[in-house]
C-alpha cells in the first residue's frame, strides 16, 4: 500500500542553521505529496504541497521538491528560526491522506 | 468561529466516567476524521465520516464511539477508558474524501484518563 517514512527526531539545530528534514514515499500511481507542520499546543496545519513530479512545493521559506526518481520529497530551509521549532509531518494523497511519523524540530537561539 | 474547532481543549476522566468530544468545522466540508496523536504511535487514524456516513473505523476499541449527525458536527463518545487511552485528540476536515484534498485540523482535545 502507499505509504511515506520520514526521518526520525529530534532534530536540534541553532538559529540560521540550514535544515533538511528527509521524506520517500512508496505509491502506485501518482500521488501529490505535502507537509504539514504542528506548532505546539495546535492542531497540524498545511505547509506546502507538490502534485506532480519536478514540482516545487514553497511556503515560509520552506521548499521541497517531488522526486520522482528517488520517491523523495525532502522538506528543506536554508535559515531556521526559533519560531520554527514544530512538529514536520509528510504526506500522501491517499483515500484517506497517508501521514509520515512526524519530526520534532527544536530550534536553539 | 473559523475553521475547525474542538471542545473541550483539555479533559482529565477516570476510567469509570462517560464524556464526549466535540469539533465543529464551519468550512463547508463534507468529510470529517478523527485521530489519536500519541508519543508511541504520532498519528493515528481513528474514524472517518464521509456526507455522515462511516467509511473507515480502524479496529477502534468499542470504549470509542462516533457520532456524525451533520456534516458540520462530529463526536467522539468516551465510556470506560483505560489510562493507555490518554493522548491528544484531533479532529480533521475536508471538501471531500478525494485523494488531493487538504486536511484541516482543529486544536485537538488533550484527554487524561485518571
Amino acid at each position: 500500500g502507499n505509504s511515506v517514512t520520514q526521518m526520525e527526531g529530534p532534530v536540534t539545530l541553532s538559529e540560521e542553521a540550514f535544515l533538511t528534514i528527509n521524506c520517500t514515499y512508496t505509491a502506485t500511481g501518482y500521488p501529490s505529496l505535502f507537509w504539514y507542520v504542528q506548532y505546539p499546543g495546535e492542531g497540524l496545519q498545511l505547509l506546502l504541497k507538490a502534485t506532480k513530479a519536478d514540482d516545487k512545493g514553497s511556503n515560509k521559506g520552506f521548499e521541497a521538491t517531488y522526486r520522482k526518481e528517488t520517491t523523495s520529497f525532502h522538506l528543506e530551509k536554508g535559515s531556521v528560526q526559533v519560531s520554527d521549532s514544530a512538529v514536520y509531518f509528510c504526506a500522501l494523497s491517499d483515500i484517506p491522506m497517508r501521514f509520515g511519523a512526524g519530526t520534532r524540530l527544536t530550534v536553539k537561539p | 468561529e473559523t475553521g475547525v474547532t474542538q471542545t473541550p481543549r483539555h479533559l482529565v476522566m477516570g476510567m469509570t466516567n462517560k464524556k464526549s468530544l466535540k469539533c465543529e468545522q464551519h468550512l463547508g466540508h463534507n468529510a470529517m476524521y478523527w485521530y489519536k496523536q500519541s508519543a508511541k504511535k504520532p498519528l493515528e487514524l481513528m474514524f472517518v465520516y464521509n456526507f455522515k456516513e462511516q467509511t473507515e473505523n480502524n479496529s477502534v476499541p468499542s470504549r470509542f464511539s462516533p457520532e456524525c449527525p451533520n456534516s458540520s458536527h462530529l463526536f467522539l463518545h468516551l465510556h470506560t477508558l483505560q489510562p493507555e487511552d490518554s493522548a491528544l485528540y484531533l479532529c480533521a476536515s475536508s471538501q471531500s474524501l478525494a485523494e488531493d484534498n487538504e486536511q484541516f485540523f482543529g486544536p485537538g482535545t488533550r484527554l487524561t484518563v485518571l
